[in-house]
């Protein structure tokens, strides 16, 4: 699996978007950017994920670069409940995604 | 709702003990995985499983060995805890076509070993 690169921590002010960077220059082809989250002390929770094309769902937004190199997770209104840490991951899917590695992640601290 | 659930949420052991680290899930899937989670070094991959009585080593396998008799049971076994053990272990399930997306994981049992 590629190695992903975020930034240990963020924050972001309740009521605005929250982006989130993941770097992942080595992404192969057909790898696709997954991201999850954690809240204390509760086990990760998948958010969305992506191959190429910009994705949307009920709780995020994901943007992958067209050289797919980086992304960014948006969640358009942040809200305190959305503190937790954020996880990007690259791996293929399918059955060849057997073993995927979570990194540190972010701690994305939403402020009132 | 579709669960994995971890047998203790918090756990504390002696060094030499023998541990075991429960995990079952309900969605009748066929993978299984056991992470430990450390500051500053993300969820790292222990064993996970395709299929009963089927295991794969993930990235920290040492000092660590895993049991599947049945598909919904994963267990984790630290045959002679050390202090080193001491951390957060996650249990994951998915099904067996599925990418990442398909993870769903339990809430942890936070071992300590002293």
């Amino acid at each position: 699996d590629a190695k992903t690169t975020q930034p240990p921590s963020m924050d972001c002010a309740e009521g605005r978007a929250a982006n989130l960077p993941c770097n992942h220059s080595t992404i192969s082809g057909n790898e696709y950017v997954y991201w999850y989250r954690q809240i204390h002390s509760q086990g990760p929770q998948y958010i969305i994920h992506g191959l190429k094309n910009n994705e949307t769902n009920e709780m995020a937004s994901l943007i992958i670069t067209e050289d797919r190199k980086s992304s960014t997770l948006i969640l358009p209104h942040a809200t305190l409940r959305d503190t937790a840490v954020y996880y990007c991951i690259v791996s293929l899917t399918g059955t060849n995604a057997g073993k995927s590695t979570f990194g540190d992640g972010t701690t994305l601290t939403v402020k009132p | 709702d579709v669960k994995v659930t971890q047998s203790s949420r918090y756990l504390v052991k002696r060094t030499g003990e023998k541990v075991f680290l429960e995990c079952v899930q309900d969605m009748d899937h066929e993978n299984m995985f056991w992470y430990r989670q450390d500051p500053g070094l993300g969820l790292r991959l222990i064993y996970f499983s395709y299929d009963v009585k089927m295991k794969e080593k993930g990235d920290i396998p040492e000092g660590y060995s895993v049991s599947r008799e049945k598909k919904e049971r994963f267990s984790l076994i630290l045959e002679s805890a050390s202090t080193n053990q001491t951390s957060m272990y996650l249990c994951a399930s998915s099904p067996l076509f599925r990418g990442v997306d398909g993870y769903t994981f339990g809430s942890g049992t936070r071992l300590t070993v002293v």
